[in-house]
């Protein structure tokens, strides 16, 4: 059964807007992790943003914000102020304890 | 520096073999994972294991062997019974959820598998 379903296999966004990508999970669990992971063309996994799911507090970092609602066990990521190297695939990734598992990726694609 | 090595980069195996892909970390991590890709998709769990002499089987483990006997090392061998293995291979560690807020999955760079 799929556990982190990414709905969105590609968005395309211009320069400088925004895009946000959705992401939705299923535990029963109450700790866990979630994470955002970029794969430019390199194929090398860049860790983007993390939330704890004890923290109500949305992630931040930089161009790059979540949306976390836990209740609806959703988790979307934002990027404001797209630039041209942020196109890649991003991958939505879960973590309880013991078994990290990845969405299939949205592939984000900036055009000038 | 810390990190995840895995070796080689690029392997070529002739149909019927068995080969051995190395995984190899020194970040002191509990959990260590095996996943593969395939062109334009996600990322499937082969085999991970939370701790030394154990492992469990993810999604697709049917063709694919793993050992844990080393804290710093999770080789994954792909069998002759993996009908198709061609792909990209991807290791990870982790350390245990709750270990602080450094809590990441780091990956190595990847092995780049072809059957010829």
């Amino acid at each position: 059964a799929q556990t982190v379903t990414q709905s969105q296999p590609e968005m395309s966004v211009q320069e400088a807007e925004t895009v946000t990508l959705s992401c939705t999970y299923d535990t029963s669990e109450s700790n866990y992790y979630l994470f955002w992971y970029k794969q430019p063309p390199s194929r090398q996994m860049i860790l983007v943003i993390r939330q704890e799911a004890y923290k109500q507090q949305n992630a931040t970092e930089n161009r790059f914000s979540v949306n976390f609602q836990k209740a609806a066990k959703s988790f979307s990521l934002k990027i404001s102020d797209s630039q041209l190297g942020d196109t890649a695939m991003y991958f939505c990734a879960f973590l309880p304890w013991g078994k990290l598992q990845f969405g299939a990726g949205t592939q984000v694609v900036v055009t000038p | 520096d810390g990190g995840i090595t895995q070796s080689p980069k690029y392997l070529f195996r002739k149909e019927g073999q068995n080969v051995t892909l190395s995984c190899e970390q020194n970040l002191n991590h509990d959990a260590m994972y095996w996943y593969r890709q395939d062109p334009g998709q996600g990322l499937r769990l082969i085999y991970y294991s939370q701790i030394v002499n154990d492992f469990q089987k993810g999604d697709i483990a049917e063709g694919y062997s793993v050992s844990r006997e080393k804290k710093e090392s999770f080789p994954l061998t792909v069998t002759s019974a993996q009908k198709n293995p061609t792909a990209f291979y991807l290791c990870a560690s982790s350390p245990p959820p709750g270990q602080g807020t450094g809590t990441e999955a780091f990956f190595g760079q990847g092995t780049r598998l072809t059957v010829v």
